[in-house]
């Protein structure tokens, strides 16, 4: 079990510029959920994927962003015109279970700076 | 709608003192409660959960936490605290159906005095 894996984990762009990021999940994980982390504050929620449909999309989720997952394994989020509000830190989680043994288990994250 | 409050942005303690750190929740029906650990540079990492059973819930590290209906509260304890326990932490709360989204405070930052 290799845990969930994101990549890049550190993206450096200019307002303006797409991003994308990638989340692998934990294998076999047939749920995924991408959350936003802005500095000081917890992880606010964004979307989630049961396999490969997206089954909700938080208000946070504006029409710049798009995400993902095409085959029900790995995971795109794509921000396009970057603003300097986007920046923050993207986490990406992952499970198995429901219920009352759903734990999500959680990458490193993706730390976008927009200049 | 679930929200999470956790009081004290920052905590102090001293090594081998007592940890307490504070979370209260509001859920329009019976949540699920957790808190996680994160480290500098890293994802969160589970500490413990509560999902109706038992009210106090031990977890790992040394840590537990005890949900109190009465005062909607589910504030994290340790008896000792070690250096390696500085950390930021997180209470969060969800519904035990749907979508299964978790919603978190906005975390509050150990710090360990030697």
């Amino acid at each position: 079990d290799t845990g969930v894996s994101q990549d890049p984990r550190h993206k450096i762009t200019k307002r303006g510029q797409n991003v994308t990021f990638r989340c692998d999940p934990i294998s076999e994980h047939n749920r995924l959920y991408w959350y936003r982390q802005t500095l000081g504050q917890g992880p606010e929620f964004l979307t989630y994927f049961q396999n490969e449909a997206q089954l909700e999309k938080s208000r946070l989720l504006s029409d710049r962003f798009s995400a993902e997952r095409p085959k029900g394994s790995f995971s795109t989020l794509e921000i396009q015109r970057t603003e300097q509000g986007d920046s923050a830190m993207y986490l990406c989680a992952s499970s198995s279970r429901q219920g009352e043994d759903n734990e999500q288990f959680f990458g490193p994250g993706t730390r976008l700076t927009v200049l | 709608a679930q929200s999470v409050t956790q009081l004290g942005s920052h905590v102090s303690v001293s090594e081998g003192a007592l940890v307490l750190l504070r979370c209260n929740y509001s859920s329009s029906v019976p949540p699920y409660l957790f808190w996680y650990v994160q480290y500098p540079n890293q994802g969160l990492q589970l500490l413990l959960k509560y999902t109706s059973a038992a009210t106090l819930v031990k977890g790992i590290n040394g840590f537990e936490a005890e949900f109190k209906k009465s005062e909607t509260s589910f504030h994290l304890t340790k008896p000792s605290a070690h250096m390696s326990d500085a950390a930021e932490y997180f209470c969060a709360v969800r519904k035990p159906f749907g979508n299964e989204k978790l919603t978190f405070g906005t975390g509050t930052r150990l710090t360990i005095i030697p």
